[in-house]
């Protein structure tokens, strides 16, 4: 089956600094990933729907100038968390199409954020 | 915003038929009913998704009602593995996760 990669598994880092998470889709070409949040005990909050080669779309909520997202390539999209702060401290779960239905969606393993 | 409701916990004893209900009452034509599940600390997985028929894989069965305005995942002998929080989606082109249900699978 399709499968999605996320890099790094889990990341520490200090509030103030930048972190970036790829994810990868290594078995096929995905022209579209999206990019969810989750909160302990909470459900997966779509942020950003990014297409390769445009720009990202965001969900009502969601700053673009602080989770910058960049889809370079149809296997490859990151997501920046610049100026991280404690309250940006989540589970980030990257997801990448390879169809267009709905459930030829894959999910990537997540990122465990920590901002100390 | 979700659309779907769901029960927020349920509980299965293990070898026996887990039955997760989901209301989807303003599901429109062309949308389908998307389950998928997400064991702790992991992604979501894929496991089902139906227009208007029943449909059944090697993971479980998806009964839609005639009027679409609700479905019921079948997990036919649920073990322990199976414990996790299910999410029933009726979204077309973005999948947007509710609450889901939190099945908890016992010896």
């Amino acid at each position: 089956g399709a499968v999605v990669s996320q890099h790094p598994s889990r990341v520490i880092c200090k509030s103030g600094t930048s972190v970036k998470i790829e994810c990868r889709s290594l078995d096929f070409q995905a022209t579209t990933m999206f990019w969810y949040r989750q909160f302990p005990k909470q459900s997966l909050m779509l942020m950003a729907t990014s297409n390769e080669g445009s720009k990202a779309t965001y969900e009502q909520g969601v700053e673009k100038d602080k989770f910058l997202i960049n889809h370079a390539s149809l296997t490859l999209s990151t997501l920046t968390v610049t100026s991280a702060h404690p309250e940006d401290s989540s589970f980030y779960i990257c997801s990448a199409k390879s169809g267009t239905a709905a459930h030829e969606q894959y999910f990537g393993p997540g990122t465990r954020l920590t901002v100390t | 915003d979700a659309k779907t409701t769901q029960p927020t916990s349920m509980d299965c004893a293990e070898g026996r038929a887990a039955n997760l209900p989901c209301n989807h009452s303003t599901i429109s034509g062309n949308e389908y009913v998307y389950w998928y599940r997400q064991i702790h600390s992991q992604g979501p997985q894929y496991i089902i998704h139906g227009l208007k028929n029943n449909e059944t894989n090697e993971m479980a069965s998806l009964i839609i009602t005639e009027d679409r305005k609700s479905s019921t995942l079948i997990l036919p002998h649920a073990t322990l593995r199976d414990t996790a929080v299910y999410y029933c989606i009726d979204n077309t082109d973005k999948l947007i996760f509710g609450t889901g249900t939190r099945l908890q699978v016992f010896p």
